[in-house]
């Protein structure tokens, strides 16, 4: 019962931007998307989310189609420390829903 | 700010013996998870707490796993008996109540291998 599309690898150059998209047609009004990722041996960390209008903080830049059914998380300048699985997740945020993780996206950043 | 802990990292251990994970959350947040993670997917919530209540549970296997959050703080899950799918890694997280943020903030996690 996905509700996210990613595909299941990407390679990106050191110092590029890698770009990982992620569909989700289906998304509800009330659903942010939210972005996490998973650095091997570890525990997912979260990212960034957003609604409608793009975002941005010190680890990425989110970008959201204007009809929200697609997003792409930007890493603005990626580094080796950024190769991890990215999981895009759609979340409403009416109290403390629980957060389902698909396969996501391998990134592996290449020196 | 000191992160989620959990204990022991790594656990072998045969079928049908028992097993016990710990987490400590981070200071002040009510709400705490468990999460199981199979090779190659995703992490899949278990339990859920809110404070020492239990949320959502829908997930957890009742015939074999078990979990408390004793005064809202600390938290164990048990396997008893384990089989050979429950190898794993058993991942913490909790989150402050605070809306409509819904970061989580995860735990190291306890690698599990059942023989």
């Amino acid at each position: 019962d996905a509700k996210t599309t990613q595909p299941p690898s990407m390679d990106c150059a050191e110092g590029r931007a890698a770009n990982l998209p992620c569909n989700h047609s289906t998304i509800s009004g009330n659903e942010y998307v939210y972005w996490y990722r998973q650095i091997h041996s570890q525990g997912p960390q979260y990212i960034i989310h957003g609604l409608k209008n793009n975002e941005t903080n010190e680890m990425a830049s989110l970008i959201i189609t204007e009809d929200r059914k697609s997003s792409t998380l930007i890493l603005p300048h990626a580094t080796l420390r950024d190769t991890a699985v990215y999981y895009c997740i759609l979340l409403s945020n009416f109290g403390n829903e629980k957060l389902t993780f698909g396969t996501g996206t391998r990134l592996t950043i290449i020196p | 700010e000191a992160g989620v802990a959990q204990s022991p990292r790594y656990k072998i251990i045969e079928k049908r013996q028992s097993v016990a994970f710990w987490c400590n959350p981070i200071s002040g947040h009510a709400t705490l998870y468990w999460y199981q993670q199979i090779l190659g997917q995703g992490p899949k919530l278990l339990i859920q707490f809110q404070n020492n209540g239990v949320v959502d549970d829908s997930q957890l296997p009742k015939d074999r796993f078990s979990a408390e959050r004793l005064k809202g703080v600390d938290s164990t899950l048990k396997i008893q008996p384990a089989k050979l799918e429950d190898s794993a890694v058993y991942l913490c997280a909790s989150s402050p109540r605070r809306e409509p943020y819904n970061e989580q903030f995860f735990g190291p996690g306890t690698r599990l291998t059942v023989l």
